[in-house]
């Protein structure tokens, strides 16, 4: 089945820093690729998320990229803030269509420091 | 309009009761889930409901069991709650045209 890795598990950055968390996954079926954020004790909440047929989609301050050949995406977060400060989950998905088996990877904890 | 909804916000159990998490959905989505989120470990699936009627195992699915009530509804039941149970529990529905998956406020859930 489907396995995703998510690196680092932790990040520390300055407030206007940029951020970059990557993921990788095993199964090359895999063609939707979401990202959550969670704040403490809230749910997760998409952001972000990029199909397999698009090389990267970008969203004000964050953008996220995929290469299928290395089964890699990556979250980049621009001139963060202080609100950035959150965990954010990587997921995957190669559902037929209707409904998805996410798979989602273990998670960052982003610290945006002012 | 709500989104999705769990009851019970906390709930403390001792091993071997039984217990059932509701969720329900007013988005009119087909597809519904379940997850666990424990520390370190992101979340986890543990069933899901592709449409009204049908309902499929998960990652982890041993230990509990699930009923699609109708469209709205979807429920997590622990028949013999053990401390492995101990987690918080997620909801999730999702539209067939738009994958994006859509959480609940969650359930935590200490086993004693």
């Amino acid at each position: 089945g489907e396995n995703v890795e998510q690196h680092p598990s932790t990040l520390s950055v300055q407030e206007g820093d940029s951020a970059v968390i990557k993921c990788t996954y095993s199964d090359s079926a895999s063609n939707y690729f979401p990202w959550y954020k969670q704040e403490l004790g809230k749910r997760p909440q998409l952001i972000i998320d990029i199909r397999s047929n698009v090389g990267e989609k970008k969203d004000q301050r964050i953008a996220v990229t995929l290469n299928k050949t290395a089964k890699h995406f990556s979250l980049h977060i621009t001139e963060t803030q202080p609100e950035d400060s959150a965990v954010y989950f990587c997921a995957a998905s190669n559902g037929p269509g209707g409904y998805n088996k996410l798979i989602f990877g273990a998670g960052t904890r982003l610290a945006v420091h002012p | 309009n709500a989104g999705v909804t769990q009851t019970p916000k906390f709930q403390v159990l001792k091993t071997g009761q039984s217990m059932t998490l509701q969720c329900a959905q007013d988005m009119n989505h087909n597809s519904m889930y379940w997850y666990r989120q424990d520390p370190g470990m992101g979340l986890r699936l543990i069933y899901y409901s592709a449409s009204e009627g049908t309902t499929d195992k998960g990652e982890v699915p041993n230990g509990y069991n699930v009923s699609r009530l109708n469209k709205r509804e979807f429920s997590l039941r622990l028949e013999s709650a053990a401390p492995s149970q101990t987690s918080v529990y997620f909801c999730a529905s999702s539209d067939p045209r738009v994958e994006t998956q859509y959480f609940g406020p969650g359930t935590r859930l200490l086993v004693l």
